[in-house]
C-alpha cells in the first residue's frame, strides 16, 4: 500500500491563480481529510468527506473547494490565490471505526 | 467549540522522562488523540484515550483526565529521534471523525 499520496509536493503560485492539489489514498478509506498547517501552528481543518459524494465544510474552508467522486481520490481547489493561502497543506483519511488519521507527505505552497 | 494548549517548547536530555500536557476548552469530545510530527514530515499517530486514565504502549504513554480537562504524553528513555513535534487532538461530536489539533509543542532532546 501507498497509503495516502498528495501531488504536488512544492508549489509556487502567483496571487489570483488557481490550482487543485491532489490526494489520493488506496486503504479503502470512507473518510478523508484536508487540513493545512501554518509555520509554528497546530493543523486546521478546511474540509472533509465522510464518503464519495458527500464533503462538508471544516473550521477554515473560506478559499477553498474540494469534490469526492471516487472513494480513492479528495481534490482540494484553490480558485484565486491569496497570500494569506500560504501555507503546507495535509491529507488525511481513516475508516469509520478507527481514531487513527493516516497523513500524506503535505504540498508546500507559497503564493506571492 | 473547541480550544487546546500545550506548552511551545519542552527540552529534556537523552534517558529522561519528558511530560507534555494539554489542557483544553471544549463542550464535549469523543477521545483525546497524540500525534508526533518531525520537521518536514507529515503527523503520525502516536495514542488515542476514550476514557480517563493511562493508555501504555511501549516508550510512550498518555493520559487523560475529563474531570479536570486534561492530558498528557509521557515519554520515557528519551531518544534523540524523538525530537520532534507533538499535539494533541479532539474529536469533537457530530459526523465525520474530524480532529480539532492544539498548537503543538516542539520537544528538544540534547545529549
Amino acid at each position: 500500500n501507498a497509503g495516502v499520496t498528495q501531488t504536488p509536493k512544492f508549489r509556487i503560485l502567483k496571487i489570483g491563480q488557481s490550482m487543485t492539489l491532489q490526494c489520493t489514498q488506496d486503504m479503502n478509506h470512507n473518510y478523508m481529510y484536508w487540513y493545512r498547517q501554518d509555520p509554528g501552528m497546530g493543523l486546521k481543518l478546511i474540509y472533509y468527506s465522510v464518503g464519495a459524494g458527500i464533503t462538508d465544510k471544516g473550521e477554515v474552508p473560506n478559499g477553498y473547494n474540494v469534490s469526492r467522486s471516487t472513494t480513492e481520490d479528495f481534490p482540494l481547489r484553490l480558485e484565486l490565490a491569496a497570500p494569506s493561502q500560504t501555507s503546507v497543506y495535509f491529507c488525511a483519511s481513516n475508516s469509520g471505526g478507527s481514531n487513527e488519521q493516516f497523513f500524506g507527505p503535505g504540498t508546500r505552497l507559497t503564493v506571492l | 467549540g473547541q480550544s487546546l494548549e500545550q506548552p511551545s517548547e519542552v527540552t529534556a536530555v537523552e534517558g529522561a522522562i519528558v511530560q507534555i500536557n494539554c489542557t483544553y476548552q471544549t463542550s464535549g469530545f469523543y477521545g483525546l488523540s497524540w500525534y508526533q510530527q518531525h520537521d518536514g514530515g507529515a503527523p503520525t499517530f502516536l495514542s488515542y484515550n476514550a476514557l480517563d486514565g493511562l493508555e501504555e504502549t511501549g516508550r510512550f504513554s498518555s493520559f487523560l483526565s475529563r474531570s479536570d480537562s486534561y492530558g498528557y504524553l509521557l515519554l520515557q528513555e528519551l531518544q534523540m529521534k524523538d525530537s520532534a513535534s507533538y499535539f494533541c487532538a479532539v474529536r469533537p461530536p457530530g459526523g465525520g471523525n474530524k480532529l480539532t489539533f492544539g498548537t503543538g509543542t516542539q520537544l528538544k532532546v540534547e545529549l
